[in-house]
């Protein structure tokens, strides 16, 4: 049981170049977020998803996007890179809530360097 | 939407000493309160949390306490010891805290030998 996994650790990117950060779980769980974490910011919510097929912008959705095609992977793109877009980003998935345990297992993180 | 404030920033503390964070939110809707622990270089990690229908918690040397009226709720670490040291995150939801978790700014704790 792996929990949550993400590939790549970590990448360097230049600006305008596009990749894709990919998170994968193996719990189940019906919701996963990506996260972005910036020093002095916590973590700020970029995009979510409630179900395979569905997605929804979070508090910081500009210059990314997702797809959850399969309910275990959510995919996190960024089109045109920026400098700004410098940050470890963290996968989360969760369950519905039963009153009992965690409710948002979080990945390891990709470190993205962008120059 | 639901905003958190976590203080304070950095927090010293003698080990044995207890150590207090503490998290105020702005939407009063707002029912699941979790704690995350992030130590340097890894993923957060849940250590506790508290929903709005109870006003404490505890779980060995760590508690949280929960006032909905003044909109806060605080960690309470007892007897810390050097593996404590870490950065701590405070986070709010409303229903059942799997929708956009919004997360405090976080308190670097050092516990000094």
């Amino acid at each position: 049981n792996a929990g949550v996994t993400q590939t790549p650790k970590f990448r360097v990117l230049k600006t305008g170049q596009s990749m894709t950060l990919l998170c994968a779980q193996d719990m189940n769980h019906e919701y996963m977020y990506w996260y972005r974490q910036d020093p002095g910011m916590g973590l700020r919510l970029i995009h979510y998803s409630v179900g395979e097929g569905t997605t929804a912008k979070g508090e910081v959705p500009d210059g990314y996007n997702v797809s959850r095609l399969k309910k275990q992977n959510f995919l996190l793109g960024l089109e045109s890179a920026a400098p700004s877009q410098t940050s470890v980003y963290f996968c989360a998935s969760g369950r519905l809530a039963d009153f009992s345990g965690e409710t948002q297992y979080f990945g390891p993180g990709t470190r993205l360097l962008v120059l | 939407g639901e905003n958190v404030e976590q203080h304070p920033s950095t927090l010293s503390v003698q080990e044995g000493d207890s150590a207090v964070i503490k998290c105020t939110y702005s939407d009063s809707a707002s029912n699941y309160f979790p704690w995350y622990k992030q130590e340097l270089g890894k993923r957060p990690q849940l250590i506790i949390d508290i929903r709005s229908n109870v006003g404490e918690k505890k779980d060995q040397r760590i508690a949280v306490t929960l006032n909905k009226t003044a909109k806060h709720f605080s960690l309470h670490i007892t007897e810390t010891q050097p593996e404590d040291s870490a950065v701590y995150f405070c986070a709010a939801s409303k229903d059942f805290g799997n929708e956009k978790l919004t997360f405090g700014t976080g308190t670097r704790l050092t516990i000094i030998p």
